[in-house]
């Protein structure tokens, strides 16, 4: 069964780091291209991230450049989110996905909140 | 960046009757291979996004044929022939052709 599980998100103070983790299962993950992609409280959906299968290119939403680094472990079957500097406004369920241009499967999400 | 505008943003419809969601997006989703990477995605509430229809008209697996994409260069539909009650949701589109990708505003589809 094709299958992304997010972890890592919780209650962090602005200023501080946080890194997700996204794990897949049911597919040679080592193929795809990887997206992250988040969703504030009631908001819509917003595109960050994006990696080539095999880590030779990646690209970022202005919102994050600079804060954010996407990164992949092949060898692990995982992809990862290091996000610095965290803000009130980064609060929000963040998606990993799968395909490079497409998105066709995504994790249940996990949750980040950004508070004093 | 491209900007993908949606419309309308709220969309009572009736059991039954059809549905039609437009996306505009700010230059040609075109890519230099010739495939134009639209996307169109189904949030019900309380879920995970789910993957509709990509390439602008091809249908993902399990999808029900009620639900069909149509559209070209800048100007893209999304059309549900006969709304059922588990179409009540979020619908985005998504352009992956040029980075950074841009999901449009949503559309959010209720029974009247």
């Amino acid at each position: 069964q094709v299958q992304l599980v997010e972890s890592g998100g919780g209650v962090v103070q602005p200023g501080t780091s946080l890194r997700l983790s996204c794990a897949p299962s049911g597919f040679t993950f080592s193929s795809y291209g990887m997206h992250w992609v988040r969703q504030a409280p009631g908001k819509g959906l917003e595109w960050l991230a994006v990696m080539w299968f095999d880590g030779s290119d990646k690209f970022y939403a202005d919102s994050v450049k600079g804060r954010f680094t996407i990164s992949r472990d092949n060898s692990k079957n995982t992809l990862y989110l290091q996000m610095n500097s965290l803000r009130a406004e980064d609060t929000a369920v963040y998606f990993c996905a799968r395909g490079l241009r497409g998105l066709d499967v995504w994790g249940q999400g996990t949750t980040v909140t950004v508070s004093s | 960046d491209v900007v993908m505008t949606q419309s309308p943003l709220s969309l009572p419809v009736t059991l039954g009757q059809p549905a039609s969601i437009s996306c505009r997006s700010s230059q040609s989703l075109v890519y230099s291979d010739g495939n134009t990477y639209l996307n169109w995605f189904q949030q019900r509430p309380g879920q995970s996004p789910r993957r509709l229809i990509y390439k602008v008209s091809n249908r993902d697996s399990g999808v029900p044929d009620r639900f069909s994409g149509s559209g070209s260069g800048t100007d893209f539909t999304l059309k549900i022939s006969r709304v059922e009650a588990e179409d009540v949701g979020v619908y985005y589109c998504m352009q992956g052709t040029h980075w950074p990708g841009t999901f449009g505003q949503g559309t959010k589809v209720e029974i009247k």
